[in-house]
């Protein structure tokens, strides 16, 4: 059961371009919503994340936004760069009970930025 | 990779064969994870471990055990490998549970035949 849905699967878009990807998650106890990037050969690492009380979260280039009634947040790559191509996660836990901290991943989005 | 390694980093090996992985911190980290990542699936969880000798098992558990004895190393074992087992496997650590940032190993590609 996949309980968070990420597309597309594949990305590729011009240097100075927006990447988008989206997230769609079905249960409402998630309150929690990262996403990670993972280059070829490495570990996913921590690039943004952002809680249901705030709709959107900046850092730089990259910004989540987040809408809790239609249980869907999205990674915006602003200006992506060549630098940016690898593989994208979004990922969601809930506070409470045994699952407490346990992350669940949606499938990946490989993101290619064309020079 | 947040003072995380993960040995070994290839493995081959044949089916019905033990396997074990092994995920060392420095980080003296409380919460270690193993998760599995396969093309279409993203990084599922395997099990994890909230101290020492404290486990419980993740969403795709079948087939695999865990044990912690010490706070700094976390071992995964493949009790009688599968072909289905073939997969890159990461560790991750976390200062708590509270949903902070997880730090992931460099990973171990495994090829069971």
């Amino acid at each position: 059961q996949q309980q968070v849905k990420q597309s597309p699967q594949s990305l590729i878009v011009q240097k100075g371009g927006i990447s988008i990807i989206n997230c769609a998650y079905e249960n409402t106890a998630f309150d929690y919503f990262p996403w990670y990037q993972q280059f070829p050969g490495k570990g996913p690492a921590l690039l943004i994340a952002i809680r249901p009380d705030v709709s959107e979260k900046k850092e730089g280039r990259f910004t989540i936004s987040f809408n809790k009634s239609a249980k869907q947040f999205s990674l915006h790559i602003m200006d992506s760069q060549p630098g940016d191509s690898a593989t994208y996660f979004c990922a969601a836990s809930k506070a409470g009970g045994t699952s407490y901290g346990k992350l669940t991943f949606g499938q990946g989005t490989i993101l290619t930025v064309h020079p | 990779d947040a003072g995380i390694t993960q040995s070994p980093r290839h493995k081959v090996t044949e089916t019905g064969t033990p396997v074990t992985l092994r995920c060392h911190q420095t980080e003296n980290h409380r919460y270690m994870y193993w998760y599995r990542q396969d093309p279409g699936h993203g990084l599922r969880l395997i099990h994890y471990s909230y101290g020492v000798k404290d486990t419980d098992k993740g969403e795709v558990s079948d087939g695999y055990s865990v044990s912690r004895s010490k706070t700094e190393d976390f071992l995964l074992t493949l009790e009688s490998a599968t072909s289905s087992q073939t997969s890159v496997y990461f560790c991750a650590i976390s200062e708590s549970q509270s949903q902070e940032t997880q730090y992931f190993g460099p990973g171990t590609r495994l090829l069971v035949l």
